[in-house]
């Protein structure tokens, strides 16, 4: 076990639809990062957050948007969903960003759109 | 984009046997990571090598990293069936990139018992 929690576990949505994913980090870590893995596209940075504080993007649709809330905890909002959204998404967490970043995957969130 | 690229992509062995994994790089980094997942589950990290190291070791896993190619290398010894797992090496450009991890696209190992 990680630290890091994801929920929820699985999701089922339509297209067009929205839906939010949220992130607890482990306790004590100041940065999120929230990462996308598709068969196609691998695992791809989404965003990372920094003490609340956008820090870092990827490559993030901006149907997508995400935030860091003062307890620290972060949700990602996927909106206008399409089909190829369906994937894995994972939280990650660290205590700060540097030189030591080893990060903590959360267990994910499989969203499938149909 | 994915800036490790992984080699093999697949590799079956029998347990008892070593392990070695791939990945390679394109641009300088502060740390390179190696993250294990199982089919469908969290990323666990295993072991984090910074650019001034050349070999680490953990356990049964051995790290190695060359920056003038920009490769690196995991050896797991003595494999065991609960190996069985993708293998993932990820770098870290550090501050001017935010911090991110860049993966590659993993070896998938099967350790048959």
């Amino acid at each position: 076990d990680s630290g890091v929690t994801q929920t929820p576990k699985h999701l089922i949505t339509a297209t067009g639809q929205r839906v939010t994913l949220r992130c607890s980090p482990r306790s004590g870590d100041l940065s999120v990062y929230w990462y996308q893995q598709s068969l196609d596209q691998g695992l791809q940075f989404l965003i990372q957050y920094y003490n609340g504080e956008e820090r870092a993007k990827g490559n993030i649709l901006e149907r997508f948007s995400a935030q860091q809330f003062p307890d620290l905890h972060s949700e990602l909002n996927l909106s206008s969903l399409e089909l190829g959204d369906s994937a894995l998404y994972f939280c990650a967490s660290s205590v700060v960003a540097g030189v030591r970043n080893e990060q903590f995957f959360g267990p994910g969130t499989r969203l499938t759109v149909l | 984009s994915q800036q490790g690229e992984e080699d093999p992509q697949a590799l079956s062995i029998q347990e008892g046997e070593n392990a070695t994994m791939n990945c390679s790089y394109k641009t300088s980094i502060n740390n390179l990571q190696w993250y294990r997942q199982n089919s469908g589950r969290g990323l666990v990290h295993l072991i984090l090598i910074r650019s001034n190291e050349r070999e680490k070791h953990s356990g049964r896993l051995r790290v190695t990293l060359d920056t003038s190619k920009k490769s690196s290398s995991l050896l797991i010894t003595a494999s065991r069936a609960a190996d069985t797992a993708s293998y993932f090496c990820a770098t870290d450009a550090g501050e001017t990139s935010g911090s991110r991890l860049t993966f590659g696209e993993g070896t998938q190992l099967t350790v048959n018992p």
